[in-house]
């Protein structure tokens, strides 16, 4: 079974700090995804990375790609209060199935 | 707006009772997913379909059925419901399935409690 693993799943700090989170796994993965989730609301894709190595840049999120597609980490630099919620990573599987990890939920303290 | 529409917002439902979860989207998508999302289990795949008149199960399909007739409706169907379903459904929609998704559209959700 393929699995992500996310860390840290709690993460809070105050407003114009840096953060990294992490997804990673034991398996390849064809491309990648991260999401964000607001309360009461459905996941919102934030970007999708394809390429092992790639690095995707979204104003002060930048996200990477692992060389062997086995992992991927989401930078923020100077953290806001919109940033807060739940980032889920989601991998596309052997199967081209989607698979989701359970997710970091960050708060940033204004 | 363009989207997946999931309708009720919230419902409440007793044991052993049957209901629908409506779900729609109006971008033409192909592929449609239905997944729960549990407190610390993450987002699980419940069943999908690749296409009008496809369907498949996913990770969590006991308890569940679904039909796709049409590109644009892909309703999950509760059969008896037990409070082991308490939980928010997601619907969420992509142009193609894996790789040639580009991601999935999800809808706002369905937070159902079986009592």
């Amino acid at each position: 079974t393929q699995l992500l693993e996310q860390s840290p799943q709690f993460l809070s700090i105050q407003e114009g700090e840096n953060l990294t989170v992490y997804c990673n796994s034991s398996s390849v993965f064809s491309s990648l995804q991260w999401y964000r989730q607001e309360p009461g609301e459905g996941p919102v894709l934030l970007v999708t990375v394809v390429t092992g190595g790639e690095v995707k840049k979204l104003k002060r999120l930048t996200f990477q790609f692992g060389d062997a597609r086995k992992d991927s980490s989401l930078h923020i630099t100077a953290a806001q209060p919109g940033d807060t919620g739940l980032y889920l990573c989601a991998g596309e599987g052997r199967d081209d199935k989607i698979i989701f990890g359970k997710g970091t939920r960050l708060h940033i303290l204004p | 707006n363009a989207g997946v529409t999931q309708t009720p917002k919230f419902q409440v439902l007793k044991t052993g009772q049957s209901m629908t979860l409506q779900c729609a989207q109006d971008m033409n998508h192909e592929y449609m997913s239905w997944y729960r999302q549990d407190p610390g289990m993450g987002l699980r795949l419940i069943h999908y379909s690749v296409g009008a008149g496809i369907t498949d199960q996913g990770e969590v399909p006991n308890g569940y059925n679904v039909s796709r007739s049409t590109t644009e409706d892909f309703p999950l169907r509760l059969l008896s419901a037990a409070p082991s379903q308490t939980s928010v459904y997601f619907c969420a929609s992509s142009f193609g399935q894996g790789h040639q998704s580009y991601g999935y559209t999800f809808g706002s959700g369905t937070r159902l409690t079986v009592v």
